[in-house]
Order: structure tokens, then C-alpha cells, then sequence
């Protein structure tokens, strides 16, 4: 089966650090590139980074420009998302997200992670 | 970043209805949107991408149109399992970017 599963979420204090872990399973990590959207509390969706299947390109929303960090193991068949200078509008459900198709750069979302929460407050 | 705008916001509907949603993009976007399907607390659901092409297994009662700026979501006749929160997104340039979802509720 198809799955990706976040772990790493949980409460912070403003200013500080968290990161996020991505774990595929059922398909090949290194086929795809892979993203993180994020969910605040009773909000829409938000994209917010992509990486390509080699790490080489990697993309941001401009709120969490040299903040956050997306990586990937390909090796582990796992994604990361550090979170650094964390701050209370980052409070949200983050997901992992595979797209459709392998070597495709422009592409829908069709596999998600069931999300974890991170939630920065004092 | 390209805008996406939904409308409506939100709307009551009874089981059977033929329900339409609209998304409007800031710019031209040519066919790169997709629409999902949220149900409270679970993670999106791709239905339609490419615009018009449905995702394997879902429903032929879903269906998508358009291209350039401004595309629909209709759904033909709505069954109980389809009260959700419906969420375009483009997928033409970065940022990637949604559209602020439309809830679907029941009449």
C-alpha cells in the first residue's frame, strides 16, 4: 500500500526549533519530488516547499524563507521539514504529498500523509 | 504568487442536487489545477487534475472544466458522502497556491 507518515509534530515555543518527518512506504521516494502543505486551525491549505527527487531544486513559500529547511533521504525513503525561529502563525497540520507521477515537475497531490500537528505557543 | 479565488465561500445543498463551484485564477494558469475533497479532520483528497481528467476511483458524478483563469468544479448529483470542503489549486508556477475552499453543507 501507497503511504506516507508524518511524526515530529508538537508544541513549541515561539522562537524555536522542530522537525517534521515524512516516512514513504509502497512506492520509490526517489521517483518523485515531494512537498509539505500545512493546514492552520480551521483555515485552508497552504503549500509550502517542494523538493526535487535528487535535493537539487528545492522551493519555498515566501513566509518561511530562511526559516524552514526541506530535505530528503532518499536512502530512508524519507522526507524532513526543519522548522527553525518557529512562530505562532506556523501553529498548523502539516502533511507530506506526493504527486501523481514520477519525472513530472508540474503536478497535482494525490498521495497525503494523515498530518502532524505543530502548534508554537508560550 | 497567483491568486485563487473560489466562490462560493459556502452553501447548503440536499442529496441529489447538481452543485457547481467555481475557481478563478489571478493569471492564466493554462490546465494546471486540481481540485480536492476534505472531510473534517482527514487529509485532502485529489479528485480532478489536468482541469477535466478525474483521479482514478473517484466518482463519475464529479467533473471539472475549463482552462486559462477560471475553472469549475460541478458535481451532478450529490450524494450524503459528498458534504465536504472543496479546495482548487494551481499548479502552474510557484508558489504552489489554493484556493480558500468552498464548504458544501447540508440543506
Amino acid at each position: 500500500e501507497v503511504q506516507l507518515v508524518e511524526s515530529g509534530g508538537g508544541l513549541v515555543q515561539p522562537g524555536g526549533s522542530l522537525r517534521l518527518s515524512c516516512a514513504a512506504s509502497g512506492f520509490t521516494l526517489s521517483s518523485y519530488w515531494m512537498s509539505w502543505v500545512r493546514q492552520a486551525p480551521g483555515k485552508g491549505l497552504e503549500w509550502v516547499a517542494n523538493i526535487k527527487q535528487d535535493g537539487s531544486e528545492k522551493y519555498y513559500v515566501d513566509s518561511v524563507k530562511g526559516r524552514f529547511t526541506i530535505s530528503r533521504d532518499n536512502a530512508k525513503n524519507s522526507l524532513y521539514l526543519q522548522m527553525n525561529s518557529l512562530r505562532a502563525e506556523d501553529t498548523a497540520v502539516y502533511y507530506c504529498a506526493r504527486p501523481r507521477a514520477i519525472d513530472i515537475t508540474l503536478d497535482a497531490f494525490d498521495i497525503w500523509g494523515q498530518g502532524t500537528m505543530v502548534t508554537v505557543s508560550s | 504568487a497567483i491568486r485563487m479565488t473560489q466562490s462560493p465561500s459556502s452553501f447548503s445543498a440536499s442529496t441529489g442536487d447538481r452543485v457547481t463551484i467555481t475557481c478563478r485564477a489571478s493569471q492564466g494558469i493554462s490546465s494546471y489545477l486540481a481540485w480536492y475533497q476534505q472531510r473534517p479532520g482527514k487529509a485532502p483528497k485529489l479528485l480532478i487534475y489536468a482541469a477535466s481528467t478525474l483521479q482514478s476511483g473517484v466518482p463519475s458524478r464529479f467533473s471539472g472544466s475549463g482552462s486559462g483563469t477560471d475553472f469549475t468544479l460541478t458535481i451532478s448529483c450529490l450524494q450524503s458522502e459528498d458534504f465536504a470542503t472543496y479546495y482548487c489549486q494551481q499548479y502552474y508556477s510557484y508558489p504552489r497556491t489554493f484556493g480558500q475552499g468552498t464548504k458544501v453543507e447540508i440543506k
